[in-house]
């Protein structure tokens, strides 16, 4: 069974630019996720999807967005690329997204914005 | 937020010895769940454990949850080099799973 797939895998941008990352979960996976990491930060949860809704969102601001698609694929879309945003992006899926599933990551995309 | 705190923040160790890690958790939790992070890589789920269990076993890997004290522990035995990575603990569902800062393991040939 393949894993969460995230592409690109690296990529570079500047600033004010968007940058659209990709995700495609485990199969038969519902729920899709997204999270942050840098190293100040740590892992932070940026949104959730499931059967393309959003069902919950972290406190990031509204130029970071997402959906997810009727096969359960889902990307992220940064807009506005500020220098703070250069960081990992992890994707994650589950099959349901309630307490008690194992939720799997992808190897991430890592953003560099200069 | 972070929700768990990981002790200690970095342990080095000879291959061959035991590290144990520990998670601390503000509120009550329905299950946690062990992570592993490969510098830059993503992460890799270990083991999850349930607020009525409390051990669990995988291999090397031994977690237990201690819910009057809000803590669990990971001990991985007869560490490896490739064991070299850093350990998170995570709280929640999909929809916020929220992670401790982690250890970050180093284990010496």
């Amino acid at each position: 069974k393949a894993g969460v797939t995230q592409t690109p895998r690296y990529l570079i941008k500047t600033r004010g630019q968007q940058v659209t990352l990709s995700c495609s979960p485990i199969s038969g996976h519902r729920s899709v996720s997204w999270y942050q990491q840098t190293p100040g930060q740590g892992l932070q949860f940026l949104f959730e999807y499931f059967s393309e809704t959003q069902r919950n969102k972290g406190n990031f601001p509204g130029r970071f967005s997402g959906r997810q698609f009727s096969n359960s694929r889902s990307e992220m879309n940064v807009s506005t690329l500020e220098l703070g945003d250069s960081a990992l992006y992890l994707c994650a899926s589950s099959f349901s997204g309630i307490s008690g599933n194992t939720i799997y990551f992808g190897e991430g995309s890592w953003l560099t914005v200069v | 937020s972070q929700q768990g705190e990981e002790d200690p923040q970095a342990l080095s160790i000879q291959e061959g010895e035991n590290a144990t890690m520990n998670c601390s958790y503000k509120t009550s939790i329905n299950n946690l769940q062990w992570y592993r992070q490969n510098s830059g890589r993503g992460l890799v789920h270990l083991i999850l454990i349930r607020s009525n269990e409390r051990e669990k076993h995988s291999g090397r890997l031994r977690v237990t949850l201690d819910t009057s004290k809000k803590s669990s522990s990971l001990l991985i035995t007869a560490s490896r080099a490739a064991d070299t990575a850093s350990y998170f603990c995570a709280e929640g569902s999909q929809g916020n799973l929220i992670f401790g800062k982690g250890t970050k393991l180093s284990v010496k040939p």
